[in-house]
């Protein structure tokens, strides 16, 4: 089955500073990848998502990467503010009549200092 | 629009009781799936529901059941409860065979 690796597990940075997240996934099949941040005492929510025929996604300060042939993700977060701070996570899945449910990556806990 | 809601927010029980944790679908859904957030852990995939009939179950073992209603909301039990079934419960919805799913905040289980 699928395998996402996420790192790193934890991101330090200050208030205006890039932050960095990366995923990588084993499965050739999967084509649809979204990231969600997950607030303390709060579910997951959908922050951006991109599929395998695009390579670049952006939303403001947000955007995503995706290599496909190496079979890696990224989250880019720039302008970083201390409201940023939550855990992200990384997903991958494949289309209806593969697995089909995503397999998430163990979580950033994204730190944003004032 | 409303969101995904869980009930109840947080849920107290006992070693080798039962569970019983309730999902309402964002309106149009008809999927719903069912996620175990251990601390510090990631989500793993429990169940997915659609049209009254489960889809798909992850590596859980039988005592985690569910089952969906006509009006698409879904009830997740858990049976015989054990102390490592304490963790958060997320629930999340999406249109059939869309892949962009929609979580509720949770229900927090702990077994005593």
């Amino acid at each position: 089955g699928e395998n996402v690796e996420q790192h790193p597990s934890t991101l330090s940075v200050q208030e205006g500073d890039s932050a960095v997240i990366k995923c990588t996934y084993s499965d050739s099949a999967s084509n649809y990848f979204p990231w969600y941040k997950q607030e303390l005492g709060k579910g997951p929510q959908l922050i951006i998502d991109i599929r395998s025929n695009v390579g670049e996604k952006k939303d403001q300060r947000i955007a995503v990467t995706l290599n496909k042939t190496a079979k890696h993700f990224s989250l880019h977060i720039t302008e970083t503010q201390p409201e940023d701070s939550a855990v992200y996570f990384c997903a991958a899945s494949t289309p209806p009549g593969g697995s089909y449910i995503p397999t998430f990556g163990r979580g950033t806990s994204l730190i944003v200092h004032p | 629009e409303a969101g995904v809601t869980q009930s109840p927010t947080h849920l107290i029980k006992t070693r080798g009781q039962q569970a019983t944790l309730r999902c309402s679908p964002i309106s149009g859904h008809t999927s719903v799936y069912w996620y175990q957030q251990a601390l510090g852990l990631g989500l793993q995939f429990l169940l997915w529901y659609d049209e009254g009939e489960e889809r798909n179950r992850g590596n859980f073992p039988p005592r985690f059941s569910g089952r969906q209603f006509p009006n698409y909301s879904s009830e997740l039990n858990v049976n015989a409860l054990e102390l490592e079934d304490s963790a958060l419960y997320l629930c999340a919805s999406s249109q059939f065979w869309a892949d962009t799913q929609y979580f509720g905040p949770g229900t927090r289980l702990t077994v005593l």
